[in-house]
């Protein structure tokens, strides 16, 4: 089946531990990015990347690092850095053509205590 | 500025019946897009309709239809005939063409459908 997978749905950390949040694509799209979603909130982007070995912060990227070795994953780490982790996070692609609208995994959501 | 405004933090329809769920939109781009996507109790981002600001007519899928007005930048979705798996939030979101790849996100509306 083609799409985007997200492990774990619940993860669970210490505060002060850095964690790595996984998503895999099969879609073979080029642009892969991750969202955070607060509770009643909508969604904010934390890091972009359009293609491999290249990515560009989005509006919330203190705390957060991601990389982009190969076409088909993009690991967010949440570093203890990060004041507020505790969050549902989402991980999207984009096609290159038609609309741009973006595919989003199942999430994991992330609780730090 | 906000860039994309929905100010309805919830609604109630009764189960058959059409509603509208507001958006509005800031940009100084002639060229971006417009989204509205459906999030279940379950989390998935689920993707319903897009419109192009060029394009002339409402953007329609199934029983979603997207009422574009330009001049007033809204993007309001309508949805038909109500179903109780409609319950959900639903998103409205916009890519500008700078950054084109980059989408922007809405707060939300809570839709609840009564049996």
């Amino acid at each position: 089946d083609g799409g985007i997978t997200q492990s774990p749905k619940y993860l669970f950390r210490k505060e002060g531990q850095n964690v790595t949040l996984s998503c895999e694509q099969n879609l073979n799209h080029d642009a892969m990015y991750w969202y955070r979603q607060d509770p009643g909130q909508g969604l904010r982007l934390i890091y972009y990347s359009q293609i491999v070995n290249d990515f560009q912060k989005g509006d919330i990227a203190e705390g957060y690092s991601v990389s982009r070795e190969k076409k088909e994953s993009f690991p967010l780490t949440v570093t203890s850095a990060q004041k507020n982790p505790t969050a549902f996070y989402l991980c999207a692609t984009t096609g290159a053509s038609g609309s741009y609208e973006q595919y989003f995994g199942p999430g994991t959501r992330l609780t730090v205590t | 500025a906000q860039k994309i405004t929905q100010t309805q933090p919830g609604m109630f329809v009764q189960e058959k019946e059409a509603v509208t769920l507001d958006c509005t939109y800031d940009t100084s781009d002639q060229s971006y897009g417009l989204f509205w996507y459906k999030q279940p109790s379950s989390g998935e981002m689920i993707f319903l309709i897009y419109q192009g600001s060029y394009d002339e007519q409402n953007a329609t899928e199934g029983r979603y239809s997207l009422n574009f007005q330009k001049a007033r930048k809204s993007a309001n979705l309508v949805i038909s005939a109500s179903q109780l798996g409609d319950s959900a939030m639903y998103f409205c979101a916009m890519r500008e063409n700078i950054g084109y790849q980059k989408v922007t996100f809405g707060i939300g509306t809570k839709l609840q459908v009564i049996p």
